[in-house]
């Protein structure tokens, strides 16, 4: 059964970047039916889409995002990773990693992580 | 960006009861629309896809309808356990966007 899950820093300044690994068991990320990405969302607000990378290494960005994210993929580890950078309180959110199946007409976020909870904070 | 909004924002009915939730695209998305749930403290649950297919192991009180900018999302008979926020999604352009959510709760 495909398993994600977030790991990385809590608390991170302002200014800084924010680093986080989704790691996936259960399947493997050089699939090339799946794209896998991540989603915030603000605490008691809705969900952003944030990026996603394709096995190829293709990698497609939130344009509000886009300047400051990088999302890139280990497949010796079976891991994905995000960093944003030059974070700022508007940035405190529980960071989801999501698998995207891609099958057109087809293309909806099937399997999620529980979540991690960064805080942008000095 | 294609925006979604969602009505109503908040709901609160009987177990039992049919509840309706419309999801409106500020464009044409051609049936791109997916709906998810979201418990508390929990990460959204994939519920219907393309508009109107039931995802494998979604009971069949859940159903999804509708066209062009306009998208129903259908509890037929809630129960105690649909207590959640529900969200539609489109994919029918860069960047995916979520509605804002609609909280259901048990009177």
């Amino acid at each position: 059964q495909l398993q994600l899950q977030e790991s990385g820093p809590g608390l991170v300044k302002p200014s800084e970047t924010l680093s986080l690994t989704c790691t996936v068991s259960g399947g493997s990320i050089s699939s090339s039916s799946y794209y896998w990405g991540w989603i915030r969302q603000p605490p008691g607000r809705g969900l952003e889409w944030i990026g996603s990378i394709y096995y190829s290494g293709s990698t497609y960005y939130n344009p509000s995002l886009k300047s400051r994210v990088t999302i890139s993929a280990d497949t010796s580890k079976n891991q994905f990773s995000l960093r944003l950078s030059s974070v700022t309180a508007a940035d405190t959110a529980v960071y989801y990693c999501a698998r995207r199946i891609a099958a057109p007409p087809r293309s909806y976020f099937q399997h999620w992580g529980q979540g991690t909870l960064v805080t942008v904070s000095s | 960006d294609i925006q979604m909004t969602q009505s109503p924002s908040s709901l609160s009915t009987s177990v039992g009861d049919r509840v309706t939730v419309t999801c409106q695209a500020s464009q044409d998305i051609s049936n791109h629309l997916n709906w998810y749930q979201q418990k508390p403290g929990k990460a959204p649950k994939l519920l219907i896809y393309g508009a109107s297919n039931l995802e494998t192991g979604v009971p069949s009180r859940f159903s999804g309808s509708g066209s062009g900018t306009d998208y129903t999302f259908t509890i037929t008979s809630l129960q105690p356990e649909d207590l959640a926020t529900y969200y539609c999604q489109q994919y029918d352009n860069l960047p995916f966007t979520f509605g804002p959510g609609t909280k259901v709760a048990i009177k």
